[in-house]
């Protein structure tokens, strides 16, 4: 199975400043037939269910804030959040769908500092 | 407005079976796969499989096979996951969620509100 670890695995950060992280892939999530790279990214809040932010690499969710954006190559990703809000805590998960099976990260844990 | 709803929580003894239900609406139900993912309590997100609405195939993860069903009822655009022969790790909650057939347009994108199964005896 593809594993996926993420870093780090607690991350605290301040309203109004940029904050990131990261994901890397055991192997890569290039798909070499239609060149999409099949790595997404979701935000679960407490008590909540999982929600799409980022897809198929860099393309944003709808109704996604633009201060979100995925990027990355081959097996090393990270998502980034330009200017972080309150509610943007929770914990950060990315899943990759291109090899079978799908299989998550651990997580990212945000929290403000 | 796109919407996945899930049946309530249940509580099962070891070696029992459940089935979790997951009822679509605001979209068109064959267009979309649904996947089901697990979340142990206090761990991270563990993918099972996926059912694709139009045809009638899975694909559930190696781990799952010998014990996960997934179906569906078009006529009610409902999707079941139904988990045999559970162990108390199958204690968890099950969310369902669905996904866009082609896909470069996307992962699994609205979620169900998620359904706890807690294996006791």
């Amino acid at each position: 199975d593809v594993v996926l670890t993420q870093s780090p695995v607690s991350l605290p950060v301040t309203p109004g400043e940029p904050a990131s992280m990261s994901c890397r892939s055991s192997q890569s999530l290039l798909d070499s037939d239609d060149g999409n790279t099949y790595l997404d990214w979701y935000l679960q809040k407490p008590g909540q269910s999982p929600q799409l932010l980022i897809h198929t690499l860099s393309h944003r969710a709808s109704g996604v804030p633009d201060r979100f954006s995925g990027s990355g190559s081959g097996t090393d990703f990270t998502l980034k959040i330009s200017r972080v809000e309150t509610e943007d805590v929770g914990t950060y998960f990315c899943m990759q769908r291109i090899a079978f099976p799908c299989t998550f990260g651990q997580g990212t844990r945000v929290e403000i500092k | 407005q796109v919407r996945l709803v899930q049946s309530g929580a249940e509580v099962k003894k070891p070696g029992a079976s459940v089935r979790v239900a997951c009822k679509a609406s605001g979209y068109i139900f064959n267009d979309y796969y649904i996947h089901w993912v697990r979340q142990a309590p206090g761990q991270g997100l563990e993918w099972m499989g996926w059912f694709n609405s139009d045809t009638g195939g899975t694909k559930c993860a190696q781990q799952f096979q010998d014990r996960v069903t997934m179906t569906t009822d078009r006529s009610s655009n409902t999707a079941y996951m139904e988990v045999k022969k559970l162990r108390s790790d199958d204690t968890a909650v099950y969310f369902c969620a669905r996904a866009p057939r082609l896909a470069a347009s996307g992962g699994p994108d609205y979620w169900g509100q998620g359904t706890l199964v807690t294996v006791s005896s």
